[in-house]
């Protein structure tokens, strides 16, 4: 299984540009993640899904969007890149086995976004 | 709202060192805590604890959970040069929606030779 993976790895957007960050996971897990990190901070939810078809928003959405069109992929969106944005960006995903207790995320390489 | 708070942010020690790193919450519901290692890339996963006064254990790392006082400490022992990552505690949000992890700031820890 290669686990959640990510692409790019690194990529410099000028302000204004868009983009999509590509997540997939070989796990059949329903639940996945989007979060960015910036220096010296933890991760902040931006979005996640339940499964196909099902999104919701995190703490930080703003400026982000995303869909899962199947179980494997959940491209997340940057419409109109700001240097804000400028940070980490970690796609995670986990089952959802065992309903009364709660199961690790698994978390895929990261995409170093830098907007100048 | 739901809250981790991590302490010490940073920490220097020499090998050989025992360090202890700190995990507070608030969180309504509380059903876990996690503890993941992070060198430089992803988050790896390291601990989850569900019970009260019960040490979970890897090697030369260890972990325990307080509920009543609502912390968790990280220890590791005999601290190497590849301990150096950063650590991260994190709860289950209270809400339980879609099991969102909410995390703390992280701990730096740095393993000088």
């Amino acid at each position: 299984n290669a686990g959640v993976t990510q692409t790019p790895k690194f990529r410099i957007l000028k302000i204004g540009q868009s983009m999509t960050l590509q997540c997939a996971q070989d796990m059949n897990h329903n639940y996945m993640y989007w979060y960015r990190q910036d220096p010296g901070m933890g991760l902040k939810l931006i979005y996640y899904s339940v499964g196909a078809g099902i999104t919701d928003k995190g703490e930080v959405p703003n400026g982000y969007n995303v869909s899962r069109s199947t179980t494997e992929d959940f491209p997340l969106r940057l419409e109109l890149a700001a240097p804000s944005q400028t940070s980490v960006y970690f796609c995670a995903s986990r089952s959802d086995w065992g309903r009364s207790s709660y199961n690790e995320q698994f978390f895929g390489p990261g995409t170093r976004l830098t907007v100048l | 709202e739901d809250k981790v708070v991590q302490s010490p942010l940073s920490l220097v020690v020499h090998e050989g060192d025992t360090v202890t790193l700190n995990c507070s919450y608030e969180v309504t519901n509380f059903r876990s805590l996690l503890w993941y290692k992070q060198e430089k890339k992803a988050p790896t996963f390291l601990f989850m604890l569900t019970s009260s006064g019960i040490e979970k254990k890897s090697g030369r790392l260890s972990s325990i959970l307080d509920k009543k006082e609502l912390f968790s400490i990280l220890n590791i022992t005999a601290t190497q040069t590849g301990d150096s990552a950063v650590y991260l505690c994190a709860v289950p949000g209270g809400d339980n929606q879609g099991g969102k992890l909410i995390f703390g700031q992280g701990t730096e820890l740095s393993v000088k030779p």
